[in-house]
């Protein structure tokens, strides 16, 4: 357990219905990241915040995708309008914020989506 | 186009056996290279972290080595336990401060078997 938390951990949804996914990171990390990964692929970034700023948005995240992280704590993941496209493992990932070359990414144990 | 190529794609062996994974990336300008295992089902959790000066890092039974002339990194692990069966997944990050500048690789997929 690495301290960041996902909820829900599954979710089977029906196409063309809305979703929403929540990240705790830990508490004191400032950053959080945001990433999909699809069967037998490595993630892939989606978006990052600083605090409560949204710094960084993929070109993968189009525009049915939102994420907010409101009191620069927790932060909610937003699909509408979902397509079969859509299903994956999605991770949050949380890092206190860089002061050198290198820094740790905290991962969570992601929500797996299904879109029927 | 910045990518990170890892091989081989899966491999079996026996407990108690070595093995070692590779890495090679295309990132220009390098700024650090991850190594992370990921159990089925869960997220990654990291292994080490190497900038371009460091050309070995261990971590209990993981020795990760680098070399930043020729863009290859190894996953060298020692007596392999059953645990061991995941994932594992070569990250590379490329200066700019871009998250979009942390490259994943497809993995390798262990399976320890007894």
């Amino acid at each position: 357990d690495t301290g960041v938390s996902q909820d829900p951990r599954h979710k089977i949804t029906k196409r063309g219905q809305n979703v929403t996914f929540r990240c705790d990171p830990i508490s004191e990390h400032n950053r959080l990241y945001w990433y999909r990964q699809t069967l037998g692929q490595g993630p892939e970034f989606l978006t990052y915040f600083q605090n409560e700023a949204q710094l960084e948005k993929s070109r993968l995240l189009s525009d049915r995708f939102s994420a907010e992280r409101p009191k620069g704590s927790f932060s909610t993941l937003e699909i509408q309008r979902t397509e079969q496209g859509d299903s994956a493992m999605y991770l949050c990932a949380s890092s206190e914020e860089p002061r050198g070359f290198a820094y740790e990414q905290y991962f969570g144990p992601g929500t797996r989506l299904t879109v029927t | 186009k910045n990518q990170v190529e890892q091989s081989p794609q899966s491999l079996i062996i026996l407990e108690g056996k070595n093995c070692t994974l590779q890495c090679n990336y295309t990132v220009s300008p390098f700024s650090n290279l991850r190594w992370y295992k990921q159990d089925t089902g869960r997220g990654p959790v990291s292994l080490t972290i190497m900038t371009f000066s460091e050309n070995t890092k261990s971590n209990g039974r993981y020795t990760a080595t680098l070399d930043a002339d020729t863009k290859q990194s190894s996953l060298h692990i020692t007596a392999s336990q059953l645990s061991d069966s995941a994932s594992y997944i070569c990250v590379v990050s490329g200066y700019g401060g871009s998250q979009g500048n942390l490259i994943f690789g497809k993995g390798t997929k262990l399976s320890v078997k007894p």
